[in-house]
């Protein structure tokens, strides 16, 4: 199905174990983005992509590696998870160029660290 | 730097009234405002953009929202509101930057009343 997925959609995990949220889109958008959410922040930023093999920080990227080998993919890897990092992930997508800058957004996945 | 700020957690309207979700700004250089809304246990959506011309910005389901420079607020509106318009309405500002980032607010719930 065309669209941007996300896998799994809810995890648990311990603390002190690495964690990896898949993101997949179909459009060969050239940005993708992942973002927390947790009451009272709305969305916050964690780490964004321009095209494949070029990954910048965002607003929180601390605890996070990302990756982009591929256009369509856009790991998002905790590699110690901490109770801070309980929270719902997002990834979103959007076209390199154009005047509507429209985001869209994966379903989320809703991680839990113990 | 760019903020959002979304006064009221939670608003609650009863069906058929007219309702307004506040949302101010604050950006250097032209604003570029969305407002975007999630559905229980799903990703955001857009609802509608200002990004330049007339200030009152009509987008999907009957929403629009008026831009005021001056007050450097972005209010969304709707003359009749729908129980299934209860949702976490979200106001977001696009930065200037290459990226185009996106900084949220931090949401509020729409309620409406049958």
């Amino acid at each position: 199905d065309a669209g941007i997925t996300q896998s799994p959609r809810y995890k648990i995990t311990e603390t002190g174990r690495q964690v990896t949220l898949m993101c997949h889109q179909t459009w060969s958008h050239s940005y993708m983005f992942w973002y927390r959410q947790d009451l009272g922040h709305g969305l916050r930023l964690i780490y964004y992509s321009a095209a494949a093999d070029i990954t910048d920080k965002g607003e929180v990227p601390d605890g996070y590696v990302v990756s982009r080998s591929k256009t369509e993919n856009f790991p998002l890897t905790l590699e110690s998870a901490t109770r801070s990092q309980t929270s719902v992930y997002f990834c979103a997508s959007k076209e390199l160029a154009g005047s509507t800058d429209t985001q869209y957004f994966g379903p989320g996945t809703r991680l839990t660290v113990l | 730097a760019q903020s959002v700020a979304q006064p009221e957690d939670q608003v609650n309207v009863a069906e058929g009234n007219p309702l307004t979700v506040k949302c101010t700004y604050s950006v250097s250089g032209n604003p570029y405002l969305f407002w975007y809304v999630q559905y229980p246990n799903r990703g955001l959506q857009f609802l509608l953009k200002y990004i330049t011309g007339d200030n009152l910005v009509k987008g999907s389901y009957g929403f629009e929202a008026e831009f005021n420079k001056s007050q450097t607020s972005f209010h969304l509106k709707k003359p009749s509101a729908l129980v299934s318009d209860s949702v976490l309405y979200f106001c977001v500002v696009r930065d200037t930057g290459s990226a185009r980032q996106l900084t949220f607010g931090s949401g509020t719930q729409l309620t409406v009343l049958p």
